[in-house]
């Protein structure tokens, strides 16, 4: 049993397009993050949610509590964003999505 | 401000060595955990720690053995190493799960078996 699903599972998108990565939970939580992993690099949080929307740069996260879903999109993709974006939870414990990895190319 | 440190970031093995991966922060958070992470598998939860002296199993704690003296280390322990055991390590520090703050990750260690 998943507690945290992440679509789509892989990504490529040209360089200018815009990305929207989803995240759908089953747990009661306390706040939700959007985690963002470079190739051979480690992982840093972009994001914390409890509700509503945030903006920082060309991303933006929301979340819906009451429908328990939350998306990341990129506005205007660069190559630089080529990553692995991981949905995680804070609740009674910490649960995590199994990322979902964004080639952008040129 | 280090954060959380890991040593070392890259170690090979053979089947049957013991070995340690270090981790430090210095960020006086109570809850520090490891998690390996395979490709498809996302982050699985080894061990973690929710105050010095005390530490619990997660999903995946058999072949691995942590302490928690301090509450700035929290080494992880392969007791006989496996090819099963191929994987990154990631070390995660916070204030815990229930606060809704995010955790603090290291660089990871990646480590190979043969």
């Amino acid at each position: 049993k998943n507690e945290v699903e992440q679509s789509p599972q892989n990504l490529t998108a040209q360089e200018g397009e815009f990305i929207t990565i989803n995240c759908s939970y089953s747990v009661g939580i306390s706040a939700l993050h959007w985690l963002q992993q470079h190739p051979g690099g480690g992982i840093v949080s972009l994001f914390m949610l409890s509700s509503g929307k945030k903006k920082h740069g060309r991303l933006i996260a929301t979340i819906n509590i009451q429908e328990k879903h939350s998306s990341l999109h990129i506005t205007a993709s660069h190559p630089r964003d080529s990553a692995v974006y991981i949905c995680a939870l804070t609740g009674n414990q910490f649960y995590f999505g199994t990322g979902t990895s964004l080639t952008v190319i040129p | 401000n280090a954060g959380v440190t890991q040593t070392p970031k890259f170690q090979v093995l053979k089947t049957g060595q013991s070995m340690t991966l270090q981790c430090a922060q210095d960020m006086n958070h109570e809850y520090m955990s490891w998690y390996r992470q395979d490709p498809g598998m996302g982050l699985r939860l080894i061990h973690y720690s929710v105050g010095a002296g005390i530490t619990d199993q997660g999903e995946v704690p058999n072949g691995y053995n942590v302490s928690r003296s301090t509450t700035e280390d929290f080494p992880l322990r392969l007791l006989s190493a496996a090819p099963s055991q191929t994987s990154v390590y990631f070390c995660a520090s916070s204030t815990g799960p229930q606060g809704g703050q995010p955790q603090h990750f290291g660089d990871g260690t990646r480590l190979s078996i043969l």
